[in-house]
């Protein structure tokens, strides 16, 4: 049981590149999260699935794009990316009910966007 | 706007000391509140919890007291022990329903000196 993983680990890119950070989780959740971690601001919902086959928007969406191909995986798109989106992002997944908010996080993507 | 907030970047405390972290908010419709513990080049792990219909929610050496009428809530960490040294941060729900979207305070960094 992997828990909830992520790739890749890290990732250099130059602005205006685009890439697709992936998200896999395997303990059968329903909603999945991705949130960015920056100094000082904590973690900051970009973007979420409440459940299979749906997408919302977070505290912070500009510049993202998500897809949840299936009930186990997430994946985050930056289609441009810009220095602003240097940042820690972290995949999390939550079982609905009575443990809807004890998500589980995956071990982190450290990009840096030069 | 920063509707949860972890005042102190950072704490720290004698091994076998009590640590308390503290976390106010301001949206009064929050009704269930996290904390969560974060090593370095890791995800966040869930740490406890509790709900707005209590006041004191205790597991193991961690309790977590919650004041409605001011806002506040803190985590007391007793004894505390070098491995709890990690980056602490609460969350509080979005107060919307069955999306399990959480907002997160800054964090507030604990190192406990042997």
């Amino acid at each position: 049981n992997a828990g909830v993983t992520q790739t890749p680990k890290f990732q250099v890119l130059k602005t205006g590149q685009s890439m697709t950070l992936q998200c896999a989780q395997d303990m059968n959740h329903n909603s999945m999260y991705w949130y960015r971690q920056d100094p000082g601001m904590g973690l900051r919902l970009i973007y979420y699935s409440a459940s299979e086959g749906t997408t919302d928007k977070g505290e912070v969406p500009n510049g993202y794009n998500v897809s949840r191909l299936n009930k186990r995986e997430f994946s985050l798109r930056l289609e441009s990316a810009a220095p602003s989106q240097t940042s820690v992002y972290f995949c999390a997944s939550v079982i609905s009910g009575i443990l809807l908010y004890e998500q589980y996080f995956g071990p982190g993507t450290r990009l840096t966007v030069t | 706007d920063q509707q949860v907030k972890q005042n102190s970047p950072s704490l720290s405390v004698q091994e076998g000391r009590i640590s308390i972290l503290n976390c106010d908010y301001t949206n009064s419709m929050f009704d269930y509140f996290l904390w969560y513990k974060k090593y370095p080049a890791e995800g966040p792990t869930f740490l406890i919890s509790i709900s707005s219909i209590k006041d004191k929610n205790e597991d193991g050496r961690f309790t977590v007291f919650l004041n409605k009428s001011a806002k506040h809530l803190s985590l007391h960490i007793v004894p505390s022990q070098p491995g709890d040294s990690a980056v602490y941060f609460c969350a509080a729900n979005s107060g919307s329903s069955n999306t399990g979207k959480l907002i997160f305070g800054q964090g507030t960094t604990l190192q406990v000196k042997p």
